[in-house]
């Protein structure tokens, strides 16, 4: 059973749109949410994170929205470009020393010049 | 990259035979995870370990062991490979076990049982 919904399956925007990736989770446990991107052929790698104690958290063109009444966190890419062509997996992991991180299924996101 | 190779990055076997996955690292990092890859499944965490000696399992740890003798390697095994083992495995490095830590993943394994 997964712990971390994610959806959609995949998005396909134009270069300049935005692209928006939304995922659920059940475990009030958890306590720290990372995105991760991967290309195809490589391994995942970090993104961007945030805690549950700040609603938005931005870097560059990429922002994650918080919303912990509602157990949903999200990934808006802004300004998408060909570049950010790949799938990303939102990811779950509870406090203290525990490291095991719980993912999504992934969203392949195409960028279409 | 993060110093992080697996071996071999592809291999094919045959249902019922035994297999090895290694994972070696050069960044000194205490927590190794393996976790495999599945289309609508994201990935998921076989086994991890915490140290020498120290492992654990994950979600999906059935059918495999895992063993850690130095820092550096993380071996992963199927004993008697199945077709349901079919997948594309990552390991994984972090230098701490704790939430903030970023974790590192290796360029993978694809593994076919037939």
């Amino acid at each position: 059973q997964q712990q971390v919904k994610q959806s959609p399956q995949s998005l396909i925007v134009q270069k300049g749109g935005i692209s928006i990736i939304n995922c659920a989770y059940e475990n009030t446990a958890f306590d720290y949410f990372p995105w991760y991107q991967q290309f195809p052929g490589k391994g995942p790698a970090l993104l961007i994170a945030i805690r549950p104690d700040v609603s938005e958290k931005k870097e560059g063109r990429f922002t994650i929205s918080f919303n912990k009444s509602a157990k949903q966190f999200s990934l808006h890419i802004m300004d998408s470009q060909p570049g950010d062509s790949a799938t990303y997996f939102c990811a779950a992991s509870k406090g203290g020393n525990d490291y095991k991180l719980s993912f999504g299924a992934g969203t392949t996101v195409t960028v279409r010049a | 990259d993060a110093g992080i190779t697996q071996s071999p990055r592809h291999k094919v076997t045959e249902t019922g035979t035994p297999v090895t996955l290694r994972c070696h690292q050069t960044e000194n990092h205490r927590y190794m995870y393996w976790y495999r890859q599945d289309p609508g499944h994201g990935l998921r965490l076989i086994h991890y370990s915490y140290g020498v000696k120290d492992t654990d399992k994950g979600e999906v740890s059935d059918g495999y062991s895992v063993s850690r003798s130095k820092t550096e390697d993380f071996l992963l095994t199927l004993e008697s490979a199945t077709s349901s083992q079919t997948s594309v495995y990552f390991c994984a490095i972090s230098r701490t076990g704790h939430m903030n830590t970023e974790a590192f993943f290796g360029q993978g394994t694809r593994l076919t049982v037939v």
